[in-house]
């Protein structure tokens, strides 16, 4: 069974820079959600995908958008970065719509912006 | 805004002793309550998913209970070793696609 895993581990951009995340998901897995871990507090929900269609987003703005491939991998992409963009990204599957069972995490992309 | 409230925000405990931590949330908007841990360079991993009112669960040295009228949970760990030494961060599940974190207890526990 393949777990979860991110691409990159580590990338630093500047201001106004695109930056693109990678997440494959947990093999039977059909359900992806993104989270922001900022410095000192707790993940922070941005979108959730459930079979290709997002299931739910949290409170961030338009520039963070997101896909879901047939395979169920997903991509969450930040447009015009900012310097508060800079945290831990974690992408976690799940089986099913919504959270009625554990999530599985991958190890998270840092990004720092500059 | 849904407000999960972890304490304490650290803790640092010797080899052997039995620890306790706490996550509260508002009894209102329960639908699921999770548990992870979180060792550093690694990814979160579940514990426990609870969901009905007076539940108990244990994995090893490890319980969880959930008082869900009076909105909170606690997090039971029995003769702590190095390696429980984490990250252990409580989510809840308001009946959306949406978990709403705590900021999590740092456990440090020294041999």
């Amino acid at each position: 069974e393949t777990g979860v895993t991110q691409s990159p581990t580590h990338l630093i951009k500047t201001r106004g820079q695109q930056v693109t995340l990678r997440c494959s998901s947990q093999s039977g897995h059909n359900t992806v959600s993104w989270y922001q871990q900022a410095l000192g507090q707790g993940p922070q929900f941005i979108f959730q995908y459930y079979r290709e269609e997002e299931n739910g987003r949290g409170n961030f703005p338009p520039r963070f958008s997101g896909l879901q491939f047939p395979n169920y991998s997903s991509e969450l992409n930040v447009n015009a970065l900012e310097l508060d963009d800079s945290a831990l990204y974690l992408c976690a599957s799940s089986q099913g719509q919504g959270n009625t069972g554990e999530l599985f995490f991958g190890e998270g992309s840092r990004l720092t912006v500059l | 805004i849904l407000n999960v409230e972890q304490s304490p925000q650290s803790l640092h405990v010797q080899e052997g002793d039995s620890t306790n931590f706490t996550c509260s949330f508002p009894s209102s908007n329960f639908y699921a309550l999770h548990w992870y841990r979180w060792e550093t360079a690694k990814s979160p991993e579940a514990l426990f998913v609870m969901t009905l009112n007076g539940d108990e669960k244990k994995k090893g040295r490890i319980s969880a209970t959930l008082n869900t009228k009076e909105g909170y949970s606690y997090l039971y760990i029995k003769g702590s070793q190095p390696e429980d030494s984490a990250t252990y961060l409580c989510a809840l599940n308001s009946g959306y696609s949406t978990l709403t974190f705590g900021k999590g207890t740092m456990l440090l526990v020294s041999p």
